[in-house]
């Protein structure tokens, strides 16, 4: 059964530090998400892309954070100079459009980051 | 703003004994309603789409049902292996009237059945 891959499963970094999460969607999926949950809280909107731009973003999502689909199988989420608060566990999702628009995201098995 | 709230945090049960689960959201415009079982260091993974008051979905021991206000998982005879954080979650249309699907979560309830 198709599923969507994310690496590495844990990252550790210094402060102020770039990092580089990457994952891997449903090959025939056409939505790509990130989002993240903070230990103990809820999962958290960062970011919608569809047709190789963003089409929705929180404001977590400050400039900071920056995502891109370099080739047709890869989505990464960058984060240019990490923040202790920046701690969490990270998720990329994918869903198919279908008309209507309205179906269901299936989420990798996350990143944890860790900024020491 | 959109707002999804789960009932209670926590909830033990003895294996088989049946129960519910809530999720009450506010939101602007329903376009869905999700529902996740999450294991602990994993990604949320899917069980149900509801998309309007009065549907239900069934899966094994589950059943999702939707109301204009909440929803609710029922558990029926559940068994050690059900035991997960489900999570309910909203996808709503934006300011601008579009859905790019945006999810909102609640906080979970942890479920533990004991044999």
């Amino acid at each position: 059964e198709p599923e969507v891959t994310q690496t590495p499963s844990h990252q550790v970094t210094q402060m102020g530090q770039e990092v580089i999460l990457r994952c891997v969607p449903i090959s025939n999926h056409l939505y790509f998400y990130w989002y993240r949950q903070i230990l103990g809280q809820k999962v958290e909107f960062l970011v919608s892309f569809y047709n190789n731009e963003i089409s929705e973003k929180s404001e977590i999502f400050d400039d900071q954070f920056s995502v891109e689909r370099p080739d047709g199988s890869n989505f990464t989420l960058k984060i240019r100079s990490t923040k202790l608060e920046d701690s969490a566990m990270y998720f990329c999702a994918s869903r198919l459009r279908l008309a209507g628009g309205v179906n269901e995201q299936f989420f990798g098995p996350g990143t944890r980051l860790t900024v020491l | 703003e959109d707002q999804v709230t789960q009932s209670p945090e926590a909830l033990r049960l003895q294996e088989g004994e049946s129960s519910s689960l809530n999720c009450s959201y506010t939101v602007s415009g329903l376009r869905g309603l999700f529902w996740y079982r999450q294991d602990p260091g994993k990604g949320p993974e899917f069980l149900f789409t509801l998309y309007s008051a009065g549907e239900e979905k069934e899966k094994e021991r589950l059943k999702a049902t939707l109301t204009k206000k909440e929803s609710f998982l029922h558990i029926t005879a559940p068994k050690p292996e059900d035991s997960a954080t489900y999570l309910c979650a909203v996808q709503a249309v934006n300011a601008g009237g579009t859905s790019y699907g945006k999810l909102t979560f609640g906080q979970g309830t942890i479920l533990t059945v004991h044999p």
